[in-house]
């Protein structure tokens, strides 16, 4: 069963960029069977999906945030990446990284609280 | 984007009763590409459906999807006390994949 992992700091000043690292275990990233997705929820809110990157690097972003991400993979090391450039505190949220398959997001990791705050 | 409109925002039941939960979405979700998911404080979230009427692996057969087109349901036949929780329904048909606002069930 895979397995995922967020890790990161948990503040960052606001116009930094947020970098969240996800590692991914019991399975190769590189399988091909799944797209590794990112994901957040600010404080008591719903859901939003950021994007996700396909092992061979094709990514889709949600428009949403589109000029401010970019989700990079690292197949050696078995982990995928999340950087979010220009920080508010509209950023602070939640963020889970998720493997999105056949069965869509099915396994996802438990989540890593970001705070942007100076 | 597609919008999912989930009702009701609050659902007050007691254990061992029926919840049916709604999901509309402002157009079409092509394949009937629709997942919910069940949310407890501090967890992630746990898939339960996909497809719209997909069990995932160790879901009990309590939980149960239904629909098509624009109009989804989730049904538990019989609440147990573990199931009071936070329920999401998303769609990941068409780009970018979007989620409902949420119906929190809670205990009568």
């Amino acid at each position: 069963q895979v397995q995922l992992q967020e890790s990161g700091p948990g503040l960052v000043k606001p116009s930094q960029t947020l970098s969240l690292t996800c590692t991914v275990s019991g399975g190769s990233i590189s399988s091909g069977v799944y797209y590794w997705s990112w994901i957040r929820q600010h404080p008591g809110k719903g859901l939003e999906w950021i994007g996700y990157i396909y092992y061979s690097g094709s990514t889709y972003y949600n428009p949403s945030l589109k000029s401010r991400v970019t989700i990079s993979v690292d197949t050696s090391k078995n982990q995928f990446s999340l950087n979010l450039s220009s920080v508010t505190a509209a950023d602070t949220a939640v963020y889970y990284c998720a493997s999105y398959g056949d069965s869509t997001l099915d396994y996802w990791g438990q989540g890593t609280l970001v705070t942007v705050s100076s | 984007e597609i919008v999912l409109t989930q009702s009701p925002g609050t659902l007050s039941l007691s254990p061992g009763e029926r919840a049916t939960l709604s999901c509309r979405a402002s157009q079409s979700v092509s394949s009937n590409y629709l997942g919910w998911y069940q949310q407890k404080p501090g967890q992630a979230p746990r898939l339960l459906i996909y497809g719209a009427s997909s069990r995932a692996t160790g879901i009990p057969d309590r939980f149960s999807g239904s629909g098509s087109g624009t109009d989804f349901t989730l049904t538990i036949s019989r609440l147990e006390p573990e199931d009071f929780a936070v329920y999401y329904c998303q769609q990941y048909g068409s780009s970018p994949i979007t989620f409902g606002q949420g119906t929190r069930l809670e205990i009568k």
